[in-house]
């Protein structure tokens, strides 16, 4: 089992619509959460942290569910600009490794 | 301020053939990581270094080696490159902070092709 998955996608959605993505982790130490953008031959970019008691900005909003490892990150009111490949990243206790997911890709359609 | 700059963005090697890649930041970060990325694989990493004068084996190291002479550069060494090295390589660089908010900043990329 890999330590990070996600929904396979991709999600084709229409603008407006409103996205919500998957990912489960396989280690309960973690300790940090992150989702990342991450736009076509480009390097990925924090989109947001993942606090336990979840949070939002403007659209996007992340949760976390340490009793299920289990994160999710809803987009609300889609825009064209979007459109990317969203990888979810967990944090492991030694050494400040990072994960990565294999991402999940999203297309929002005008 | 650049933040974490890679070169080169793109080379062309031959089987067999060495090469270093660069990568360096300027915001006195202390870890800093190298990663690969091929379709459908995600970002795994290859070594990273949580300081000046170590380093750390990640997910894939074979075939690579790593220097951090200085806080602020981490060098990728492929010694004799193989076609399964062709990829989009990413350096990233974060600061020891809380563990909260400890993101990676990315370089650009290099684009790299073993023929």
């Amino acid at each position: 089992r890999k330590e990070v998955e996600q929904d396979p996608g991709p999600f084709n959605v229409p603008e407006g619509a409103t996205v919500a993505f998957n990912c489960t982790y396989s280690n309960s130490a973690s300790q940090s959460f992150f989702w990342y953008r991450q736009d076509c031959r480009k390097e990925p970019k924090l989109l947001m942290s993942v606090y336990s008691s979840g949070n939002e900005d403007g659209r996007f909003t992340a949760q976390l569910n340490r009793a299920s490892q289990y994160i999710s990150l809803l987009i609300r009111d889609s825009k064209l600009s979007d459109s990317a490949t969203y990888l979810c990243v967990v944090r492991k206790t030694s050494y400040d490794k990072v994960i990565f997911g294999p991402g999940t890709s999203l297309s929002v359609i005008p | 301020n650049a933040g974490v700059t890679q070169t080169p963005k793109f080379r062309v090697l031959k089987t067999g053939q060495s090469m270093t890649l660069l990568c360096a930041q300027d915001m006195n970060h202390e870890y800093m990581y190298w990663y690969r990325q091929d379709p459908g694989m995600g970002l795994r990493l290859i070594h990273y270094s949580v300081g000046e004068g170590t380093t750390a084996k990640g997910e894939v190291p074979d075939g690579y080696n790593v220097s951090r002479l200085k806080k602020q550069n981490f060098l990728l060494g492929l010694e004799s490159a193989a076609p399964s090295q062709t990829s989009v390589y990413f350096c990233a660089s974060t600061h020891s902070g809380q563990a909260t908010v400890r993101a990676q900043h990315f370089g650009d990329g290099t684009r790299l092709s073993i023929l």
